[in-house]
């Protein structure tokens, strides 16, 4: 139980749609990154805010896009949805706990199915 | 963002002592090695982390050479509950990059009774 949720926990559309996932981040920090991870891969770092701002984006085309909010909650929204788009999508959150230990802490993932 | 190099798979029985060794030549001054554990279907899950020599808590041991250009996580009498993939990762976690991290494919262990 790391603290961090993400809804919905799975997802069905098809191409061209559009699609919002949400992460609650762990109490205390501030820093929400985003990872897509296909089937037999590793996690693929998309983007990261903190403090409600972008802090670095990976090799993701613009139709990814996200929001952090005051409360340090995140949004990840997948414009043009293409069948390669089906992955679980991970949220991790870190950030000032009081004593940092430079670990991530991950939610369970949003599994997202294109048809 | 230093990538790292370790087997995609390993096998072991219950009770063993598994030893997965990651390669990390481009390792920065700045980063340090962590690695996490991820079962299907769940978010990984940080195992330990480490700058130089050993680091061990109550799950696993890190050992870092002098060079830092490999590391070895050491897993004492694993279980079943052990099989899982295991990713190395190299990066600054106490500064910005912090959460901006290069997975890569991992190893996936495997614990047969």
């Amino acid at each position: 139980e790391t603290g961090v949720t993400q809804s919905p926990t799975h997802l069905i559309k098809t191409r061209g749609q559009q699609v919002t996932l949400r992460c609650s981040s762990q109490s205390g920090h501030n820093t929400v990154s985003w990872y897509q991870q296909a089937l037999g891969q590793g996690p693929q770092f998309i983007f990261q805010y903190y403090r409600e701002e972008e802090n670095g984006r990976g090799n993701f085309p613009p139709r990814f896009s996200g929001l952090q909010f005051p409360n340090y909650s995140s949004e990840l929204n997948v414009n043009a949805l293409e069948l390669d788009d089906s992955a679980l999508y991970l949220c991790a959150s870190s950030g000032e706990t009081g004593k940092s230990t430079g670990e991530l802490f991950f939610g369970e993932g949003s599994r997202l199915t294109v048809l | 963002l230093a990538k790292t190099t370790q087997p995609i798979s390993m096998d072991s029985y219950e009770g063993q002592e598994v030893n997965i060794t990651c390669s990390h030549n481009n390792i920065a001054t700045n980063d340090y090695i962590t690695w996490y554990q991820q079962f299907p279907s769940q978010g990984p899950r940080f195992i330990i982390q480490g700058y130089k020599t050993k680091v061990t808590n109550e799950v696993a041991s890190l050992f870092i050479p002098a060079d830092r250009k490999s590391s070895t996580l050491s897993l004492p009498r694993v279980s079943l509950s052990d099989t899982a993939v295991y990713y190395c990762l190299v990066g600054d976690d106490r500064g910005s990059t912090l959460g901006r991290l290069y997975f890569g494919r991992g190893t996936q262990l495997t614990v047969w009774p």
